[in-house]
């Protein structure tokens, strides 16, 4: 079975700071996507990030860095410079291709607070 | 384009009560699924549909019905609350159902069970 584990339940820093949340999953499968979620106090979730498991090219998207490792199935998030407009929880979810349907399988969430 | 609308957005019942949380989407997407979200446990998926007239159990069906007679529309309904289902609940689609390559989240439901 599919498993996401984020280990840090909570990190605070101050802003400008760097953050890296960190993302590490379980699949028996060699096709699979890898995501991150933002959940602002708003409670809505914004999509951030999708990636295959066949692309293992870092991304970056202006403050927002992504490093997908297979080796250590890993899918790492860093905020360059946080602001404290990045405070919300933050989760990393993977979906298995099956040949039935897919299911996407969350993370328990990192609580990001960036403070002044 | 309103994507994926849930209602509603707030609910408090009495234990034992039923109701249902409605769920839309206007993407002509296959695939819907509904989970809920605890504290310290991220979002768990009750049930899911990959078409009209196909549904599945998730990770935490019991206590929940779902059926899904249009590609538009999966409601999913508790029978009889219990406080254990206080949660926020959230409806997903997404176009492809075998591969998930994206998932279009509403906005939750808040539901409290008293």
């Amino acid at each position: 079975a599919q498993k996401v584990t984020q280990a840090q339940t909570e990190i605070s820093v101050v802003e400008k700071e760097d953050v890296t949340l960190d993302c590490v999953y379980e699949t028996r499968d060699t096709t699979y996507y890898l995501f991150w979620y933002k959940q602002p106090p708003s409670g809505e979730l914004v999509f951030l990030i999708r990636r295959n498991s066949f692309d293992e090219q870092n991304e970056i998207s202006g403050r927002y860095s992504w490093n997908f490792q297979k080796s250590t199935s890993s899918f790492n998030f860093t905020i360059t410079a946080s602001q404290v407009v990045d405070s919300a929880v933050y989760f990393c979810a993977l979906s298995e291709a099956t040949g039935t349907a897919s299911k996407l399988t969350f993370g328990t969430g990192t609580r990001l607070q960036v403070t002044l | 384009n309103a994507g994926v609308t849930q209602t509603p957005k707030f609910q408090v019942l009495k234990t034992g009560q039923s109701m249902t949380l409605q769920c839309a989407q206007d993407m002509n997407h296959e695939y819907m699924s509904w989970y809920r979200q605890d504290p310290g446990m991220g979002l768990r998926l009750i049930h899911y549909s990959v078409g009209a007239g196909i549904t599945d159990q998730g990770e935490v069906p019991n206590g929940y019905n779902v059926s899904r007679s249009t590609t538009e529309d999966f409601p999913l309904r508790l029978l009889s609350a219990a406080p254990s289902q206080t949660s926020v609940y959230f409806c997903a689609s997404s176009l492809a159902p075998f591969v998930l390559t994206e998932a279009f989240f509403g906005q939750g439901t808040r539901l409290t069970v008293v």
